[in-house]
């Protein structure tokens, strides 16, 4: 089975901060997510990577910034946390050439920030 | 400009009875088509999907149907059972998304009632 793994299940931040969520796949997939959901407004894409050190703006990147360094890694960082970035976080990853791109989910970083 | 719409935040049924969660889309470019389930405190799941040549796809108790003239899918499931009850997210792939990225709905919570 694909693992996706998220470092932290909860968080709490302050203000100001500067915030690393993490990922890791186990499954040697290509493309790597960053999401986050919030209530009525779905899943909102803030960045994604199709391969290592390549990476791309999705919906909503203002504010967040990502690291893919290893092919099994993607960091998503809030340089100075805000209270509107108070979300739940999802990581993602898929297979490049299956042609369904079914994307694996990790189990989610619900992130407060005071 | 919302590519993908689910119109109907929330469903309640009652256990063995149909359910039916429906998703549109604005994009004709979409031609890979996928729902995914999300339980509280989970990451999403891929649950099924259909490639706009067909236009029904069934896994058990589950079908999709696709509209393409009305750009138009629905999620079928027969009979509901209360462990059905969850977030449903309708998702589309553009045609060669060497990317992997898929525009998401806002999701459907549906509620199985027993």
């Amino acid at each position: 089975d694909v693992k996706v793994t998220q470092s932290s299940r909860y968080l709490v931040k302050r203000t100001g901060e500067k915030v690393f969520l993490e990922c890791v796949q186990d499954m040697d997939h290509e493309n790597m997510f960053w999401y986050r959901q919030d209530p009525g407004l779905g899943l909102r894409l803030i960045y994604f990577s199709y391969d290592v050190k390549m990476k791309e703006k999705g919906d909503i990147p203002e504010g967040y910034s990502v690291s893919r360094e290893k092919k099994e890694r993607f960091s998503l960082i809030l340089e100075s946390a805000s209270t509107n970035q108070t979300s739940m976080y999802l990581c993602a990853s898929s297979f490049s050439g299956s042609g369904t791109n079914i994307q694996y989910f990790g189990a989610g970083t619900r992130l407060s920030v005071l | 400009d919302q590519q993908v719409k689910q119109n109907s935040p929330s469903l309640s049924v009652q256990e063995g009875r149909i359910s039916i969660l429906n998703c549109d889309y604005t994009n004709s470019m979409f031609d890979y088509f996928l729902w995914y389930k999300k339980y509280p405190a989970e990451g999403p799941t891929f649950l099924i999907s259909i490639s706009s040549i067909k236009d029904k796809n069934e896994d058990g108790r589950f079908t999709v149907f696709l509209n393409k003239s009305a750009k138009h899918l629905s999620l079928h499931i027969v009979p509901s059972q209360p462990g059905d009850s969850a977030v449903y997210f309708c998702a589309a792939n553009p045609h060669n998304t060497n990317a992997g990225k898929s525009t998401f709905g806002d999701g459907t919570t549906l509620t199985v009632k027993p």
